[in-house]
């Protein structure tokens, strides 16, 4: 079955510290892979994608992304969190087909202390 | 990047009424449109997928005639919560995807509450 993981539910760093949030994926093909930020009350923001090529992906913000084939695994980076960071991020896999919906993991929260 | 709306951005209903949430794309011709939705705390769990011109297709356990959608253009879909009832508030976020492209942009949602 197709599934997106976010292990870590919550997440606190200190303003300043490297921030690292797992996802981990299940999928029959080569999937297209995406991390998404909500604000409280807000909508979703693409930071990143990763569809082929380099597997090291540069997102906004700040945020980079490192697709692992044999580890089932895209975890979103960030080396100097900032207070503006704290919200809710969400891992996403797509199939390469368009028309198709997204799966969405359960989220992570991300606090960040000052 | 494309921009998606969405309207009304919070809405506040009586039990029993319908309420008609709009998506549109502003500048790019969106052939699919997704709604989701999305409980407290939660992720979010998508209801149906809309292509422009044709019916909508509905995920397990979402009622059609309760949540009608519409994608009667390229840049505007709907969706209509009818008879609301307290257990429908939620929030609803729609997305949607242009062409060909692997991209989903996500409009700000809609916090809808049935009183």
């Amino acid at each position: 079955a197709q599934s997106v993981t976010q292990p870590d539910i919550h997440i606190t760093v200190s303003e300043g510290a490297s921030l690292e949030l797992r996802c981990n994926y299940s999928y029959g093909a080569t999937p297209y892979l995406f991390w998404y930020v909500q604000s409280p009350g807000q909508g979703l923001q693409l930071l990143l994608k990763y569809f082929s090529g380099d597997t090291l992906v540069q997102g906004i913000k700040g945020f980079e992304a490192e697709f692992k084939r044999s580890q089932s695994s895209f975890n979103l980076r960030k080396p100097s969190v900032h207070w503006s960071d704290a919200a809710e991020y969400f891992c996403a896999v797509g199939p390469n087909q368009a028309g198709t919906a997204l799966i969405f993991g359960k989220g992570t929260t991300l606090s960040v202390s000052s | 990047g494309a921009v998606v709306s969405q309207h009304p951005s919070r809405v506040i209903c009586k039990s029993g009424t319908s309420v008609k949430i709009e998506c549109r794309s502003l500048d790019f011709q969106a052939t699919t449109m997704f709604w989701y939705r999305q409980f407290p705390k939660q992720s979010l769990m998508l209801m149906a997928t809309s292509n422009e011109g044709s019916k909508a297709t509905y995920e397990q356990g979402v009622e059609k005639d309760k949540f009608l959608i519409n994608h009667a253009s390229l840049t505007l879909s709907t969706l209509t919560v009818t008879s609301a009832h307290p257990e429908d508030s939620s929030f609803y976020i729609c997305s949607a995807r242009g062409g060909t492209g692997e991209t989903q942009y996500f409009g700000p949602g809609t916090r809808l509450l049935v009183l």
